[in-house]
């Protein structure tokens, strides 16, 4: 089966700073990588996703990148904000009802 | 947006009881649900996947005597924590998955559970 594993678990960064999460995924038929935030004991929420037939996409300050070749997709924040604390989830599917999720990052943003 | 409503949103119970928690996809029909159990700052472990009008498939060690699930219709799943003991304390979460390709599923918000 699918196996996803996500980096840093914590990320700590100044306002202003940009922060970048990896993930990696073991499964070639993996095509849709989703992204969620989510907010203490809140639901998770999706920010951002890719689907295998694109290398690269952005919403205003927030970028995904997949490598499919390394079997790689990293979330990129830029500009980052105190209301970007939260804990992200990378995930990877393969449009068979299937998710598999990373273990998270919970990300830090110091004012 | 899709909506996926969860009820209760918190719920007390004494040891040894059942507690039935509801999954409602509001503005769309779900092909697939999904049950999660998330721990304080833990990933989303996946419980059990169900599909409408079919028995749930439930994850290696997931008791499915102890979690009944239900997928009677396209909007609507149940999990039932049968016996309940404090060691079952979590947030469970249930996501809709719509089922048409690339799409993502989306998340109720959660029920917080605690056995005394």
């Amino acid at each position: 089966g699918e196996n996803v594993e996500q980096h840093p678990s914590t990320l700590s960064v100044q306002e202003g700073d940009s922060a970048v999460i990896k993930c990696t995924y073991s499964d070639s038929a993996s095509n849709y990588f989703p992204w969620y935030k989510q907010e203490l004991g809140k639901r998770p929420q999706l920010i951002i996703d890719i689907r295998s037939n694109v290398g690269e996409k952005k919403d205003q300050r927030i970028a995904v990148t997949l490598n499919k070749t390394a079997k790689h997709f990293s979330l990129h924040i830029t500009e980052t904000q105190p209301e970007d604390s939260a804990v992200y989830f990378c995930a990877a599917s393969n449009t068979g009802n299937q998710f598999y999720f990373g273990t998270g990052t919970s990300l830090t943003v110091i004012p | 947006g899709a909506v996926v409503s969860q009820h209760p949103s918190r719920v007390i119970c004494k040891s040894g009881t059942s507690v039935k928690i509801e999954c409602r996809s509001l503005d769309f029909q779900a092909t697939t649900m999904f049950w999660y159990r998330q721990f304080p700052k833990k990933s989303l472990m996946l419980m059990a996947t169900s599909n409408e009008g079919s028995k749930a498939t439930y994850e290696q060690g997931v008791e499915k005597d102890k979690f009944l699930i239900n997928h009677a219709s396209l909007t609507l799943s149940t999990l039932t924590v049968t016996s309940a003991h404090p060691e079952d304390s979590s947030f469970y979460i249930c996501s809709a998955w719509p089922g048409q390709g690339w799409e993502t599923q989306y998340f109720g918000p959660g029920t917080r559970l605690l056995v005394l």
